[in-house]
């Protein structure tokens, strides 16, 4: 049993579309972090938010924590080929080294 | 700076047989992760490190699995022996520890070692 879910756990769509991946849990992080990985490589990091209710944004990704401090959202704006990959949503409850992965979300975006 | 490298990158054994798999972490990164991933899954820790000291080695299958950090430095993961459902890839990362100045709680991974289990 993941103690983070995505959703959707699969998501194609056409270059230029707008998405959104959600992470949820019902326990509470201090912080989150989404990480993107491509076929044979490790994830890498995108964002870590830490107060709840935060937003941050870089370039056409916008990252949300929610209030609660329990789940996270990740809108990708004008999608291109170049976001294909798997996102992965990574929890981390006591201190910044101890973290829990999401089930991850696979986003391919056709040209 | 190099990043974090693991070897190898691919290895196909038959089932019951030993493998081992290496880890080399950044150069003065403290805290070392052994994560396992199946296709298209979330990584599920295996192993923490801090340092030499293995401080989470809960999920480890321990009847099979072994893991060792002898210098604090690079890292070993085992199987013996393996079975069918090891089949996954196998991702090495660390970053810095507790008290190694102001820690973002990013994790650097390797490329992975798959393994095929026939």
């Amino acid at each position: 049993t993941q103690l983070l879910e995505q959703s959707p756990q699969f998501l194609s769509i056409q270059e230029g579309e707008n998405l959104t991946v959600y992470c949820n849990s019902s326990s509470v992080f201090s912080s989150l972090q989404w990480y993107r990985q491509e076929p044979g490589e490790g994830p890498v990091l995108l964002v870590t938010v830490v107060t709840g209710g935060e937003v941050k944004k870089l370039k056409r990704l916008t990252f949300q924590f929610g209030d609660a401090r329990k789940d996270s959202s990740l809108h990708i704006t004008a999608a291109q080929p170049g976001d294909t990959g798997l996102y992965l949503c990574a929890g981390n409850q006591d201190n910044f080294n101890k973290f829990y992965f999401g089930s991850g979300t696979k986003l391919n975006v056709k040209p | 700076e190099a990043g974090v490298v693991q070897s190898p990158r691919y290895k196909i054994i038959e089932k019951k047989q030993p493998v081992a798999f290496w880890c080399n972490p950044i150069s003065g990164h403290n805290t070392l992760y052994w994560y396992l991933q199946n296709l298209g899954q979330g990584p599920e820790l295996l192993i923490r490190y801090e340092n030499e000291e293995a401080v989470d080695d809960s999920q480890l299958p321990k009847d099979r699995f072994s893991a060792e950090r002898l210098k604090g430095v690079d890292s070993t993961l085992k199987i013996q022996p393996a079975e069918l459902g090891d089949s996954a890839v196998y991702l090495c990362a660390s970053s810095l520890g507790p008290g190694q100045g102001i820690n973002t709680g990013e994790l650097f991974f390797g490329e992975g070692s798959r393994l095929t289990v026939l």
